[in-house]
């Protein structure tokens, strides 16, 4: 079975600073990690995605993760927090092997990020 | 469409009640997905079709549940008799078939509040 954590609940990061949301996660083979982004009332956006190859990834709007497999994480970091950066993150993951339920992409429980002017 | 739409945005119903929510993928994409979002939790995997087929029905939480697409590309997700506990918003997702490295993408959801 695959899984994911998100260790805390709520983020708060003051406008300008650098800010880091937290994701490890369980596979039983390699793993396809995902991170996606809800404003509010809207549907999952995606940020950015690590497949294979350079451990750093980059994405959308400034958004870049590191893909760290001794430690299992995938975490979610950004220079220069900005206010419009307020929104809920959710990391995901799925499993490279093969057959059908490997097509599951499994959620975590979300991290609130708050960026305060 | 330009993106995955979803209908009804909103739907209040009373237990006991059937209930479908639609779903209509971006045109080309032969994955799709339903997931489901109840509050202060991530999205949950209910179903995932290729093509007209479900390939993996293993998040449907009981017999209650039925989604079908019956020519590829619109699906509908079918409640019966439903319960308090169904409340929550229903996510339609779609990919393109073939590359199963690609991301989702996600509607804005249907949300079910069950009376």
């Amino acid at each position: 079975a695959q899984s994911v954590a998100q260790p805390e609940d709520q983020v708060n990061v003051a406008e300008g600073n650098p800010l880091t949301v937290k994701c490890t996660y369980s596979v039983s083979g390699n793993p396809y990690l995902f991170w996606y982004v809800q404003y509010p009332n809207r549907g999952l956006q995606f940020l950015l995605k690590y497949i294979t190859g350079d451990n750093l990834v980059k994405g959308s709007y400034g958004f870049e993760a590191e893909f760290n497999k001794s430690q299992t994480s995938f975490h979610l970091k950004k220079p220069s927090a900005l206010v419009s950066d307020s929104a809920l993150y959710f990391c995901a993951v799925r499993d490279k092997g093969s057959g059908a339920g490997s097509y599951q992409l499994t959620f975590g429980k979300g991290t609130k990020l708050s960026v305060i002017p | 469409g330009a993106g995955v739409s979803q209908t009804p945005s909103n739907k209040v119903t009373e237990k006991g009640k059937y209930v479908e929510l639609r779903c209509d993928p971006i045109s080309g994409h032969t994955a799709l997905y339903w997931y489901r979002q109840s509050l202060g939790q991530g999205p949950e995997f209910l179903i995932y079709f290729q093509g007209t087929g479900a390939a993996d029905d293993s998040g449907l939480p009981n017999d209650r549940f039925f989604a079908v697409r019956p020519e590829g590309s619109v699906s509908t997700l079918k409640i019966q008799r439903t319960e308090r506990g169904d409340s929550a918003v229903y996510l339609c997702a779609s990919r393109i078939g073939g590359r199963d490295t690609g991301e989702l993408f996600f509607g804005e959801g249907s949300r079910l509040t069950v009376l």
